[in-house]
């Protein structure tokens, strides 16, 4: 148990749905990441918050929209989906992200778009 | 763009032996590096990290990073099968971002 928590752990969505990803952290921490790891493919950087403030937007497209409303949450808003945006998406939490600090990984949820 | 690069493998060892996973690099001014194992449908988990030159050394696991080749490497000690897993070399590279490499899969045979 990595005292980071994500629900749901499975999702099958629609493109024209709208759906959220949610992530908690047990852990104190004060940033939060969200990651899309595809198969065969390293994981991508898609967002950080630090201290609740989005510090990083890896050029993700608008269809993914995080929010955090405090350091121990971080949503992760889903709409009109592509087929390509099926991975697991995880989500990390690290004492800052600015130092050198190490993250911590959920369990990520596996996202599937029909 | 900056990259950080791994074999992807399989690395074959048998078990008892050293496994040596390798990891390159190309934004020299990254100053931390971490190394993740991630079991197959599971979600990484930290092994180790190393900020300095030289050897870092944790049980069975020795970190080695070398700045100036701008080189990172992980040695297993007296391999397990339950170590085969893919390991994943990250590199802090400034700012806020952690870049990983697409990851190492390494099979320890009993």
């Amino acid at each position: 148990e990595t005292g980071v928590t994500q629900t749901p752990r499975h999702l099958v969505m629609g493109m024209t749905n709208k759906k959220s990803l949610k992530c908690e952290q047990h852990l104190g921490h004060n940033a939060m990441y969200w990651y899309k790891q595809s198969a065969k493919k390293p994981l991508e950087l898609m967002f950080v918050y630090n201290f609740k403030e989005q510090t990083e937007n890896n050029s993700v497209p608008s269809r993914f929209s995080p929010e955090c409303p405090n350091s121990s949450h971080l949503f992760l808003h889903l709409h009109t989906l592509q087929p390509e945006d099926s991975a697991l998406y995880l989500c990390a939490s690290s004492q800052e992200a600015s130092s050198n600090y190490e993250q911590y990984f959920g369990p990520g949820t596996r996202l599937t778009v029909t | 763009q900056k990259e950080v690069e791994q074999n992807s493998g399989p690395l074959s060892v048998p078990e008892g032996a050293i496994a040596s996973l390798n990891c390159t690099y190309s934004d020299r001014g990254s100053q931390s590096f971490f190394w993740y194992r991630q079991y197959s449908g599971k979600s990484p988990e930290l092994i180790m990290f190393i900020y300095s030159n030289g050897d870092k050394e944790d049980g069975r696991f020795t970190a080695q990073l070398n700045k100036a080749s701008q080189y990172v490497s992980l040695l297993i000690r007296d391999s397990q099968p339950s170590d085969s897993a893919t390991y994943l070399c990250a590199v802090k590279v400034g700012g806020f971002k952690t870049i990983f490499g697409a990851g190492t899969r390494l099979f320890v045979k009993a």
